[in-house]
């Protein structure tokens, strides 16, 4: 695709619930990686797929995250039993070459 | 551990002036610095990166930034500011040229554009 592509872009979840957030990265891009921004900060790095090899997930906050790639192309990142200070942008981006990398619009996430 | 410091939260300037954002960083090896800049509702995108070589990088939108390695400092400038860069700025520091995704981000300028 032209960009890399997230969905939803928005989702308000009820505390406790499971949530599944989808990246479609820019087509051939051999990287991918997931990020979290919470209000009024930086990204903050979770997680990092060559191929669909997870070769780094030490970003993941807690046993409750997980990332997958099955296929080497769309990811999933699945939050389990939702918090409230689960709730942030997610952010996705992907990379050809591993210099540049190039993010999605990101999904909100909204924990109440 | 590496951190990258933003030491201003939010900047002022009027439209046609200059600019220049602050970024502090501290790496233990070469660092692989970037700048990327965030629209509201938008992702990043990469304004510019320095990775070796000369140390003024030119970047998109007419934006440079300098890496200073004594100082520990990659600042952003550009000489004239336009009302459309109005937005959050962003440095970053990446673990190596070939895994740049792998980043420490500061905490974001807003940049506020006076007409």
């Amino acid at each position: 695709g032209a960009g890399v592509s997230q969905s939803p872009r928005y989702k308000v979840a009820k505390r406790g619930q499971d949530v599944a957030l989808r990246c479609d990265p820019i087509s051939g891009h051999v990287s991918l990686f997931w990020y979290q921004q919470a209000l009024g900060q930086g990204p903050e790095f979770l997680t990092y797929f060559q191929n669909e090899a997870q070769l780094d997930k030490s970003g993941l906050p807690s046993d409750r995250f997980f990332a997958e790639r099955p296929e080497g192309s769309v990811s999933t990142l699945k939050i389990q039993r939702t918090q409230q200070e689960d709730s942030a942008v997610y952010l996705c981006a992907s990379s050809l070459r591993g210099n540049t990398i190039y993010f999605g619009e990101g999904s909100w996430l909204t924990v109440v | 551990a590496q951190s990258v410091t933003q030491p201003d939260i939010h900047i002022t300037v009027s439209e046609g002036a200059s600019l220049e954002l602050r970024c502090n960083y501290s790496y233990g090896a070469t660092p692989y610095l970037f700048w990327y800049v965030q629209s509201p509702g938008q992702g990043l995108q990469l304004l510019l990166k320095y990775f070796s070589g000369d140390t003024l990088v030119q970047g998109i939108k007419g934006f440079e930034a300098e890496f200073k390695r004594s100082q520990s400092s990659f600042n952003l400038r550009k000489p004239s500011v336009h009302w459309s860069d109005a937005a959050e700025y962003f440095c970053a520091v990446g673990e190596g040229s070939t895994n740049a995704g792998k980043s420490t981000f500061g905490d974001g300028t807003t940049l506020t554009v006076k007409p």
